[in-house]
């Protein structure tokens, strides 16, 4: 149990273009998920927490317009990554959990690289 | 401020048991928990201690001290496949993780 997907698992894009990511809980339904980047050999930043159904909370310096999420459903959030430069180039990972008091899973982690 | 510390590499040799350390201080406690994290891959669950204690899964064990605001991750009979990350994270009183910076674990023939 416990499973969460995440697509596409890497992506190539010209400097420029939008790029959506998707990640689905696959087997519960998910209140929570999050979206963190992670550059090479740093630690995971946490990028946005987003509830089923409201808006997301960014995190100081995420800017909402560039960082689009949408959690539509309790199984699935986007990111889109609008208008992608060089430096967006990173490691994106989603999490979700069932409730407030619940574990993270993690998604496998989408590769963004933008050329 | 909230703060996780962890060191930041260990070494072990392939066989033996090493013990990840991690210190925390956060504003409220809802629980540690212990992320394995392969290189170029997304965080894995390893374990979860609310309540202090030794937790054993395997030959991995995770034990906690509110009082301290402690906790160390035990891996047992090291394998290669345990060369990894290991992250230490403190669900804070708003239901929110804070991660730490993680501990790189090699291991060595």
């Amino acid at each position: 149990g416990a499973v969460v997907s995440q697509h596409p698992s890497r992506v190539i894009c010209k400097s420029g273009t939008s790029v959506k990511i998707e990640c689905r809980s696959l087997d519960f339904q998910a209140t929570t998920m999050f979206w963190y980047r992670q550059f090479p050999k740093q630690s995971l930043m946490l990028m946005a927490t987003s509830n089923e159904g409201s808006k997301a909370t960014y995190e100081q310096g995420v800017e909402k317009d560039k960082f689009l999420i949408n959690h539509a459903s309790l199984t699935l959030s986007t990111l889109t990554v609008t208008s992608a430069h060089p430096e967006d180039s990173s490691f994106y990972i989603c999490s979700a959990r069932v409730g407030q008091r619940e574990t993270q899973y993690f998604g496998p982690g989408t590769r963004l690289l933008v050329l | 401020g909230q703060n996780i510390d962890q060191p930041t590499e260990m070494t072990a040799t392939e066989g033996a048991i090493v013990q990840i350390n991690c210190t925390y201080q956060t504003s409220g406690f809802n629980g540690l928990f212990w992320y394995q994290q392969h290189a170029g891959e997304a965080p894995t669950f390893l374990s979860y201690n609310v309540l202090d204690g030794l937790e054993e899964k395997g030959r991995f064990s995770s034990f906690l001290s509110r009082s301290k605001g402690y906790s160390y991750l035990l891996l047992k009979e090291l394998q290669m496949k345990d060369s990894a990350s290991y992250l230490c994270a403190v669900m804070d009183s708003n239901y929110q993780l804070i991660w730490g910076a993680g501990t790189k674990l090699i291991i060595k023939p």
